[in-house]
């Protein structure tokens, strides 16, 4: 079975600063798609970006992008000029071709200090 | 606008109880799913359904059930609720398709076990 792992449960940075938060997972499978989360205060669950693992090309979503390491098996977020609305919660989540399940790491949070 | 919406966003109630959760979506979606959060865990999936009178098991559906008789509900059953169930419950929604379709999240129902 697929898992993932987020190794940072919190993170802290001053407003403007660049973050990167980390996200490894395990699989046996060649196709698949990552997807990063974010989880504001408000409890909503919000897709922030999205690689196909077949793409080389890492996603890019205005200030967030991540780096696909794909024999690594890693796939960090970086957010680019934080602000104070990145406050939140952020899940790394894997599914697998075929499937249209998703499994999620344990998620860190992150504070954006002004 | 196409939505997704669970009802109540918040309940208590005892143990030992049926509870039934709504998950109601206006995006014409063939999948929904259903997850609960817990600290620690990230979210983890309970049951998922591809279509009309499709449904399949999750990682942690004992204690659970749920039916599909139309495109637009995915209802929630706790057939006996138990302390352990004490979540909170997150409905999702994505497109048929292959694989790798973005789930679209509800808000969540806070549901506290007595």
């Amino acid at each position: 079975a697929q898992t993932v792992t987020q190794s940072q449960p919190e993170m802290s940075v001053q407003e403007a600063e660049t973050v990167t938060l980390s996200c490894t997972y395990d699989t046996s499978e060649n196709n698949y798609y990552l997807f990063w989360y974010k989880q504001p205060p408000s409890r909503q669950m919000i897709l922030v970006i999205r690689q196909e693992a077949y793409k080389q090309q890492n996603a890019t979503e205005n200030r967030f992008s991540v780096n696909f390491q794909k024999a690594a098996k890693s796939f960090s977020l970086k957010i680019s000029d934080s602000q104070l609305g990145d406050t939140a919660m952020y899940f790394c989540a894997f599914m697998g071709q075929g499937a249209q399940k998703l499994v999620f790491g344990q998620g860190t949070r992150l504070t954006i200090n002004p | 606008d196409a939505e997704i919406t669970q009802s109540p966003r918040h309940k208590i109630t005892e143990t030992g109880r049926q509870v039934t959760l709504a998950c109601h979506q206006t995006w014409n979606h063939n999948n929904m799913f259903w997850y609960r959060q817990d600290l620690g865990h990230g979210l983890r999936l309970i049951h998922y359904s591809y279509g009309v009178h499709d449904t399949n098991k999750g990682e942690v559906s004992d204690g659970y059930s749920v039916s599909r008789s139309n495109t637009e509900d995915l209802p929630l059953t706790l057939e006996s609720a138990a302390s352990s169930q004490t979540s909170v419950y997150f409905c999702a929604s994505s497109e048929a398709g292959g694989s790798g379709e973005t789930q679209y999240f509800g808000p969540g129902t806070r549901l506290l076990v007595l």
